[in-house]
């Protein structure tokens, strides 16, 4: 597609439930990140995939975070047992370290909201 | 550790003033620096980026930024904002061999009145 895309755009779930946010990157872009972000607060940086390579996984804040990325496609972030401080946004960006080394380019988010 | 902080949470201004966003970061190594934009109901899209040569950095939309090693300061800059420059900015950086991953400011936000 043209862009990152990210769904939902929006979610609200109960403290303890299961949830699984998408992100489709820029097809060829082999380099994909999730971020957080927190109300008034900076992109808080969570888990990076690039190529076929051990994903680094030293942001994520818990074992109730994970992330999966097949190939240089779809990625999925799930975060079980949600908590009320797990509510933000939740960023997906892509790029082709190749050609644009580093410039990052962000989907519209994911609204997580834990009641 | 990368940090990275931005001065200011929130700044006001009127159209046609001039807009200086403060940015200092720690890494002790080489380092590439980005701002991004957030405009309301938008993505956050690259305004502009150093990765070497000239320390002063044009982007879009009539911003610079200026990267002043010997202060670890990466101040953004547009000599007159309008009124569609109100949006949330946020300062980047890259160091070392973190694989791409950005250390991002707490951003500011800015609101230029017509």
């Amino acid at each position: 597609g043209a862009g990152v895309s990210q769904s939902p755009s929006n979610k609200v779930t109960e403290k303890g439930k299961d949830v699984e946010l998408r992100c489709d990157p820029i097809s060829g872009h082999t380099a994909l990140y999730w971020y957080r972000q927190r109300l008034g607060q900076g992109l808080e940086f969570l888990i990076y995939f690039q190529g076929n390579s051990a994903p680094d996984k030293s942001g994520l804040p818990s074992d109730r975070f994970s992330a999966e990325r097949t190939g240089e496609s779809v990625s999925t972030l799930t975060i079980q047992r949600t908590q009320q401080e797990d509510s933000a946004v939740y960023l997906c960006a892509s790029t082709d370290l190749m050609s644009s080394y580093n410039e990052q380019f962000f989907g519209p988010g994911t609204r997580l909201t834990v009641l | 550790a990368q940090s990275v902080s931005q001065h200011n949470h929130h700044v006001i201004l009127s159209e046609a003033a001039s807009l200086e966003l403060g940015c200092n970061y720690s890494y002790g190594g080489t380092v590439n620096l980005f701002w991004y934009v957030q405009y309301p109901g938008q993505h956050l899209q690259l305004l502009l980026k150093y990765f070497s040569g000239d320390p002063l950095v044009k982007g879009i939309k009539g911003f610079e930024a200026e990267f002043i090693k010997s202060k670890f300061s990466f101040n953004l800059r547009k000599p007159s904002v309008q009124w569609s420059d109100t949006a949330e900015y946020f300062c980047a950086v890259h160091g070392g061999t973190s694989y791409g991953k950005l250390t991002f400011g707490q951003g500011t936000i800015l609101t230029v009145h017509p």
